[in-house]
């Protein structure tokens, strides 16, 4: 099955500064990509996906891209913000069998803004 | 709640006893999927469901169990099979090419 890999497990930046989260796969099979933000308590978000077909996407300060001869795909927040802070996970979905698709997620990576 | 509920919000089990956690979406999503969470252990695939009546074993099913009888609901009970239960589910539902949409979550405690 698939195995997603996600670094760092935590990490602190400065307000203002970018963040850089990585994740790897191991389904070269697999064909989309969403990152969630989890905030203390609370549901995971969606905040923004990439399916196979495409290098890059943005949206507004985040954006991901994927490289698929390497199987890996980041997460870039720019200009961060302390409401930034969160856990953030990535996950990869791959074919799992009887017609059916399913997300294998990373263990996530615990992001402090610190003002 | 985004259109899919979780309830109740904290769940309380005393040791031996079976508990079941609900799970409704009126997003008419075909998938339905349970998911443990525990500190440091991201997100733990219990079962999942593709269609109405069919439901398959996710990484760490035992101990759990599922039905799919409505296509809106997709309870899970925690059995006294399930030695360490205390942990924070979420349930999720999608349609077939396209992210999960989670509900906000059931903390479950063993007292």
């Amino acid at each position: 099955g698939e195995n997603v890999e996600q670094h760092p497990s935590t990490l602190s930046v400065q307000e203002g500064d970018s963040a850089v989260i990585k994740c790897t796969y191991s389904d070269s099979a697999s064909n989309y990509f969403p990152w969630y933000k989890q905030e203390l308590g609370k549901r995971p978000q969606l905040i923004i996906d990439i399916r196979s077909n495409v290098g890059e996407k943005k949206d507004q300060r985040i954006a991901v891209t994927l490289n698929k001869t390497a199987k890996h795909f980041s997460l870039h927040i720019t200009e961060t913000q302390p409401e930034d802070s969160a856990v953030y996970f990535c996950a990869a979905r791959a074919y799992s069998g009887a017609g059916s698709y399913q997300l294998t997620f990373g263990k996530g990576t615990k992001l402090s803004v610190i003002p | 709640d985004g259109g899919i509920t979780q309830s109740p919000k904290y769940l309380f089990r005393k040791e031996g006893q079976n508990v079941t956690l609900s799970c409704e979406q009126n997003l008419n999503h075909d998938a339905m999927y349970w998911y443990r969470q525990d500190p440091g252990q991201g997100l733990r695939l219990i079962y999942y469901s593709q269609i109405v009546n069919d439901f398959q074993k996710g990484d760490i099913a035992e101990g759990y169990s599922v039905s799919r009888e409505k296509k809106e609901s997709f309870p899970l009970t925690v059995t006294s099979a399930q030695k360490n239960p205390t942990a924070f589910y979420l349930c999720a539902s999608s349609r077939q090419h396209s992210g999960y949409t989670f509900g906000s979550g059931t903390r479950l405690t063993v007292v």
